[in-house]
């Protein structure tokens, strides 16, 4: 069965320190892997999308890798931010347009 | 350029009743998709739609329709309401079908609320 898997569900963290979210998957056959994140009342804003063949991708403080072996992925924050508190949602896409979405992490940063 | 735009942003409706939800995609993206969010089940694909056409459809039930217009607007309706429907329902934009690694744009959703 096709499934995106994240841990933790939630996460709080101090402003300023690091942290990593996890993804791991059982999609297949595997096109490209998407970390969204999206606050509060908004649609989610795309933040990284990594195809099979690349391993790792940053965005800013955003660092996604992604170990395409073990079905593995993960979103690591660089000195967090009061605005980076949201949900972090990792979607993985197959090929024919089908896509499976995780059921996210909830990071709230606190001063 | 504007972003992806979406009305109505709220709704309520009562069980029973029909919805109609409009999508505005990125103008020159000719794709678009919906989804619908809610607190347990998390986002669900509904369905794709590019040059007028459904490319992909997620495991909703036929009460659950689209159409996307020649100007790449898109429109979902929602027939038969049922309290579970209460939902997030977002659209996300791109230029072409999205099975490749190209980036989607997301709107800012429609809260419908079935009472």
């Amino acid at each position: 069965k096709n499934q995106v898997e994240q841990s933790p569900q939630s996460l709080i963290i101090l402003e300023g320190k690091n942290c990593t979210l996890q993804c791991n998957y059982t999609v297949s056959p595997f096109s490209n892997l998407r970390w969204y994140k999206q606050d509060t009342g908004r649609g989610p804003v795309s933040l990284t999308i990594m195809t099979f063949s690349e391993n790792t991708k940053s965005n800013g403080r955003y660092t996604a890798t992604l170990d395409a072996d073990t079905k593995q992925s993960s979103l690591h924050i660089t000195a967090s931010q009061l605005s980076d508190s949201a949900s972090y949602i990792c979607v993985v896409s197959m090929t024919g347009n089908q896509f499976y979405f995780g059921t996210g992490t909830s990071l709230t940063v606190i001063p | 350029k504007a972003g992806v735009t979406q009305t109505p942003r709220y709704l309520i409706k009562t069980r029973g009743q029909q919805v109609t939800l409009s999508c505005s995609p990125i103008s020159g993206h000719r794709s678009v998709s919906w989804y619908q969010q809610t607190p347990g089940q998390g986002l669900q694909f509904l369905f794709e739609y590019f040059s007028e056409t459904q490319r992909n459809k997620g495991n909703f039930p036929g009460r659950f329709s689209g159409r996307q217009f020649s100007n790449s607007r898109s429109e979902m309706n929602v027939s038969t309401l049922e309290l579970g429907d209460s939902a997030l329902y977002l659209c996300a934009s791109s230029l072409a079908a999205s099975g490749g690694a190209l980036e989607q744009f997301f709107g800012p959703g429609t809260r419908l609320t079935v009472l």
